[in-house]
């Protein structure tokens, strides 16, 4: 079955040290990639998205992702975490050829950035 | 320019009685979602619109929900009669269909129902 997988429930880091936050992905072949960011309150908004070409991939905020094949991930990264980026991050994929409703997310990430 | 507006931001409601959401796309989008999220499951897609015409409504839990988008301003997403295991936070989103299958959903701030 297709799924999403982010390993990590909640992660704590100190403000300005670097982030990585995983997405595995189960899928017969290799879907559209998205990650997503929730605010406390506040809608999902994309941060970045993998279709193809180039597989690291930037976003916006400075959050960059990399796309590797071999190991079906699509992990979130930022070399200095701001305060600001305290949030939920959600890891989406949606499969080729597939439409819009496709969109199958994991169950997110809570980011907490400790001063 | 305007988000995903949504209505009402929080609603709170006693088991059995209905509960109506709205959501107004974003101008000039021709696809709409309705996404329920709970700590439990997560971000559950409920149904999407293309063109104000259903297409996939596998999501929806059970006959209690119904869903409608009379025209591309405007949706709705009513429960009744509802539960508290309808508590949860649904969202709206919306996007343009573009040539490729997929593209950049924009969400509301979302309706916090409580069932109590």
């Amino acid at each position: 079955a297709q799924s999403v997988t982010q390993p990590d429930i909640h992660i704590t880091v100190s403000e300005g040290a670097s982030l990585e936050l995983r997405c595995n992905y189960s899928y017969g072949a290799t879907p559209y990639l998205f990650w997503y960011v929730q605010s406390p309150g506040q809608g999902l908004q994309l941060l970045l998205k993998y279709f193809s070409g180039d597989t690291l991939v930037q976003g916006i905020k400075g959050f960059e992702a990399e796309f590797k094949r071999s190991q079906s991930s699509f992990n979130l990264r930022k070399p200095s975490v701001h305060w600001s980026d305290a949030a939920e991050y959600f890891c989406a994929v949606a499969p080729r050829g597939g439409s819009q409703g496709n969109l199958i997310f994991g169950k997110g990430t809570k980011l907490s950035v400790k001063p | 320019d305007a988000g995903v507006i949504q209505s009402p931001r929080h609603e709170v409601t006693e088991m059995g009685q209905e509960v109506t959401l709205r959501c107004k796309p974003i101008s000039g989008h021709n696809s709409l979602f309705w996404y329920r999220q709970t700590m439990m499951r997560g971000l559950e897609l409920l149904i999407y619109f293309n063109n104000n015409v259903p297409i996939d409504d596998s999501g929806m839990p059970e006959d209690r929900f119904s869903a409608k988008m009379p025209n591309a301003s405007f949706s709705t997403l009513k429960i009744q009669p509802s539960e508290p295991r309808d508590s949860a936070v649904y969202f709206c989103a919306s996007s343009f269909r573009q040539t490729a299958p997929t593209g950049e959903l924009f969400f509301g701030e979302g309706s916090r129902l409580t069932v109590l």
